[in-house]
């Protein structure tokens, strides 16, 4: 099994600013790479595939990076609609998910 | 659009069990790849295993021996059914559409199944 660890766990920033995630991979994964978004009540959301590829609808505040074990999800300007739980997920081989960011005011 | 919802008990006894059932509307069932996902209170999400309506399947390999996910193409559905709960199955449980290579495009917004006597 892989083992994705996310940091921070909560990160606190204001309207505007940027924020900075990060996703640690325990074995390479290449760019298998998605990240989610998940608010309270909704359906989780995905945001990011192949490491930097946003997927359909996503703003282009929303940019993801790295490869290997790697990875960063930037959003560049919070906005109030951004503070949510984030997660990423390998899919090299049978999925795994990290323990989520949780992005606050 | 494509939506997906779960339904299902909410409350399953120990030993027994577990169905859960999603109906997707937007999008014919028999395309694609359908998953199912939980979170216990307080961990991580999970991958359960997904279904292909040709009938490929893929299960987590924790888990595979307890799981089955089934299709029913005439009502757009698929279904989860876990044996043998145990209090460590309680969790809310997604199911999610797979629009390839386990990468999971749409999801339900989840349902809380507790495993409690």
């Amino acid at each position: 099994e892989i083992v994705m660890t996310q940091s921070p766990v909560t990160l606190s920033v204001s309207p505007g600013e940027r924020a900075t995630l990060s996703c640690r991979a325990s074995q390479s994964v290449s760019s298998n790479l998605a990240w989610y978004q998940r608010k309270p009540g909704q359906a989780p959301r995905l945001l990011i595939y192949g490491a930097s590829t946003r997927a359909t609808g996503v703003p282009p505040r929303f940019s993801g990076s790295g490869s290997g074990t790697d990875f960063t999800l930037t959003i560049s300007s919070l906005q109030s609609e951004d503070f949510a739980v984030y997660y990423c997920q390998q899919y090299i081989n049978w999925p795994t998910f990290g323990g989520g960011t949780k992005v606050e005011i | 659009q494509v939506q997906l919802q779960e339904s299902g008990p909410g409350l399953v006894k120990p030993s027994e069990t577990l169905s859960l059932t999603c109906t997707v509307s937007g999008v014919s069932i028999t395309t694609y790849y359908w998953s199912w996902i939980r979170q216990p209170p307080g961990k991580g999400l999970e991958w359960i295993g997904f279904f292909y309506y040709s009938g490929s399947t893929n299960y987590n390999p924790s888990l595979k021996s307890r799981v089955t996910i089934s299709l029913d193409t005439s009502k757009n559905q698929f279904s989860l059914k876990l044996s043998s709960v145990t209090a460590a199955d309680t969790a809310v449980y997604y199911c999610a559409r797979d629009m390839g290579a386990t990468i999971f495009d749409y999801w339900g917004r989840g349902t809380l199944v507790t495993v409690s006597s």
